[in-house]
């Protein structure tokens, strides 16, 4: 595998259901970051991660809880979602922290829909 | 706040034909530019970015964009477009120390036969 992969590509689940979305980037990157892309707006970025260390939740519902074990990977756990919570859920890392600087690779997205 | 209009939602362009997408910003200073590409079913990938020096910076991909201070503007350019481009195109900008990407809603590209 190279570059960063997410699974799954596709999820459907109830308000009521837990599932986790993950994602693992092979490039030896520190930080890793969580984004949501919904139709028609810009890309809301959700958390930020550096070595391990969440360092921004740009205030995100509980119903996301991000988890990162080690540098490589990244999960964020779903529990009791809302319709509007369907979206592109889309993962990506950087050499580290500093957007002018570094640039962020993007696994291809885990779309979610919430019935 | 720092913000980012990309004001096309969608443009068809005829293959073989020139393409400008366009993307204004507001922030005071001179701001960190991107442009990224989003294929169907993919994640977004770097196209091009400007930090400082020439205004006029080249990607990959055939693709160019232009600083233009004066006008907050950083649009992408391609001078022949081919099937193959018909993606979703997204500009971003960082400003300052911040490390976070602020992005447009993004300009979808249709290429017409």
């Amino acid at each position: 595998e190279t570059g960063v992969t997410q699974t799954p590509r596709h999820l459907v689940m109830g308000m009521t259901n837990k599932k986790s979305l993950k994602c693992e980037q092979h490039l030896g990157h520190n930080a890793m970051y969580w984004y949501k892309q919904s139709a028609k707006k810009p890309l809301e970025l959700m958390f930020v991660y550096n070595f391990k260390e969440q360092t921004e939740n740009n205030s995100v519902p509980s119903r996301f809880s991000p988890e990162c074990p080690n540098s490589s990977h990244l999960f964020l756990h779903l529990h009791t979602l809302q319709p509007e919570d369907s979206a592109l859920y889309l993962c990506a890392s950087s050499q580290d922290l500093g957007g002018s600087m570094y640039e962020q690779y993007f696994g291809p997205g885990t779309r979610l829909t919430v019935t | 706040a720092q913000s980012v209009t990309q004001p096309d939602i969608h443009i068809t362009v005829s293959e073989g034909a020139s393409l400008e997408l366009r993307c204004n910003y507001s922030y005071g200073a001179t701001p960190y530019l991107f442009w990224y590409v989003q294929s169907p079913g993919q994640g977004l990938q770097l196209l091009l970015k400007y930090f400082s020096g020439d205004t006029l910076v080249q990607g990959i991909k055939g693709f160019e964009a232009e600083f233009k201070r004066s006008q907050s503007s950083f649009n992408l350019r391609k001078p022949s477009v081919h099937w193959s481009d018909a993606a979703e195109y997204f500009c971003a900008v960082v400003a300052g120390s911040n490390y976070q990407l602020i992005w447009g809603a993004g300009t979808k590209l249709i290429i017409k036969p």
